[in-house]
């Protein structure tokens, strides 16, 4: 199993909702990443666990709030998100030793209103 | 400052045609990613190239350190491959990956 699974695929939520987006890998990999990415723009490095702890945060605002439950599995928990938010969200996992080959999901198209 | 190049922005090629996408970084780049993006879909992984070359189908990359480049090419191109490849470096001992800004491929029928 290679993959990286997603969902939902889309999400519209309002401003004032609560939403969260999910991750899982079987591939024993131990680093898992959240990518931003706009229209026609290269993804935009969010939040980085390595061994189920944060290791790197891109200065994201808090309203987006990550969470690895365990190695196969982040989330992504949203709050109070604006519209310039809406974007592809991407989750990514590796080896983690040094890089290692990524493997990306499909996305959360998310539309914020 | 990690940085990865890449050229052209924009590629239209004939079906049947060989197609070459060349990305250039920067010191600091020990692994090279290409990476295949459809319209509105995710990425999917074509290569990781830290030297020489990978073949896979009508999917050739190399990649020369000396001269930290990286090519990747299409043969006998399809309009299936329609689609932006992102070059994008590893950072050694990093997590993080440098993105070029993609290459946008059309292949007309």
């Amino acid at each position: 199993d290679t993959e990286v699974t997603q969902t939902p695929k889309h999400l519209v939520m309002g401003m004032t909702n609560k939403k969260s987006l999910k991750c899982e890998q079987h591939m024993g990999h131990r680093a898992m990443y959240w990518y931003k990415q706009k229209a026609k723009k290269p993804p935009e490095l969010m939040f980085v666990y390595s061994y189920e702890k944060l290791s790197i945060n891109e200065s994201v605002p808090s309203r987006f709030s990550p969470e690895c439950p365990n190695s196969s599995l982040l989330n992504l928990h949203l709050h109070a998100l604006q519209p310039e938010d809406s974007a592809l969200y991407l989750c990514a996992s590796s080896q983690g030793q040094g890089f290692g080959e990524a493997f990306f999901g499909q996305g959360t198209r998310l539309t914020v209103v | 400052k990690n940085e990865v190049e890449q050229s052209p922005q924009n590629l239209t090629a004939q079906e049947g045609e060989f197609i070459t996408i060349n990305c250039s970084y920067s010191v600091g780049i020990s692994a090279l990613h290409w990476l295949q993006q459809h319209p509105g879909g995710g990425i999917v992984s074509l290569f990781m190239l830290s030297s020489g070359k990978k073949k896979h189908g009508r999917l050739i990359a190399t990649i020369n350190i000396q001269e930290k480049h990286s090519s990747l090419h299409i043969t006998a191109s399809h309009p299936r491959d329609s689609a932006v490849y992102i070059c994008a470096g590893g950072q050694g001992g990093s997590e993080k990956l440098v993105f070029g800004k993609g290459t946008k491929l059309t292949v007309n029928p």
